[in-house]
């Protein structure tokens, strides 16, 4: 596909459990994102990777988030122990500006996570 | 710490009315500035962007200029059409993080009302 594919497009879970979602950037965009938007913080940055290595992981609320990346291509956001505060809508995005500042990122449309 | 400020909504015109969103930011040195959109039910796109200080981005009748004296990014349309009405989003990317991330305000909802 053209764009930034995101999987599931939503997801219940109950709470305790491990969610994983997916993220297919663009094809050699060669940086990839995760941001959470959620009603009480806006849309906030999670964690950043240029290629397969994550240099800024200061985003992630706690060590119940990790995430890693494959073949510089493929991401999956793991949340362990799900809570209630974590639900929200995780966004990925992909740019191929290898971490510059000035160039546009291409947002996937979201999974909705909601944890019971 | 780098933040982006966004003049809080909703927002709520009739069609062919004028707009301006007022955004401002705080950042170290010069941080590149965007806009972006959220139609319903669709994904963030990027509406337009200004990378340096005094430069003007502009996309489908949307622009905002670049102010460093004032920090400040306001977006502005002279005529909005029901198919403006969506989210709208002002960020920053921060030369010193080399990351690319985005630090994004609040969002402001509008609705154009025929």
């Amino acid at each position: 596909g053209a764009g930034v594919s995101q999987s599931p497009s939503n997801k219940v879970t109950e709470k305790g459990k491990d969610v994983e979602l997916r993220c297919d950037p663009i094809s050699g965009h060669t940086a990839l994102y995760w941001y959470r938007q959620s009603l009480g913080q806006g849309l906030e940055f999670l964690i950043y990777f240029q290629g397969n290595s994550a240099p800024d992981k200061s985003g992630l609320p706690s060590d119940r988030f990790s995430a890693e990346r494959t073949g510089g291509s493929v991401s999956t956001l793991t949340i362990q122990r799900t809570q209630q505060e974590d639900s929200a809508v995780y966004l990925c995005a992909s740019s191929p500006g290898q971490g510059r500042w000035d160039t546009e990122a291409f947002f996937g449309q979201g999974t909705r996570l909601t944890v019971v | 710490g780098d933040s982006v400020t966004q003049m809080e909504g909703p927002v709520t015109l009739s069609e062919e009315a004028f707009l301006t969103i007022n955004c401002t930011y705080t950042a170290t040195g010069y941080p590149s500035l965007f806009w972006y959109v959220q139609y319903p039910g669709e994904g963030l796109q990027l509406l337009l962007k200004a990378t340096k200080a005094d430069d003007k981005g502009s996309n489908k009748g949307f622009e905002a200029t670049y102010r460093k004296e004032t920090t400040s990014f306001h977006l502005e349309k002279g005529s909005v059409q029901v198919s403006d009405s969506a989210v709208y989003f002002c960020a920053l990317s921060a030369v010193s993080s080399n990351t690319g991330k985005l630090i994004f305000g609040q969002g402001t909802t509008l609705q154009v009302k025929p």
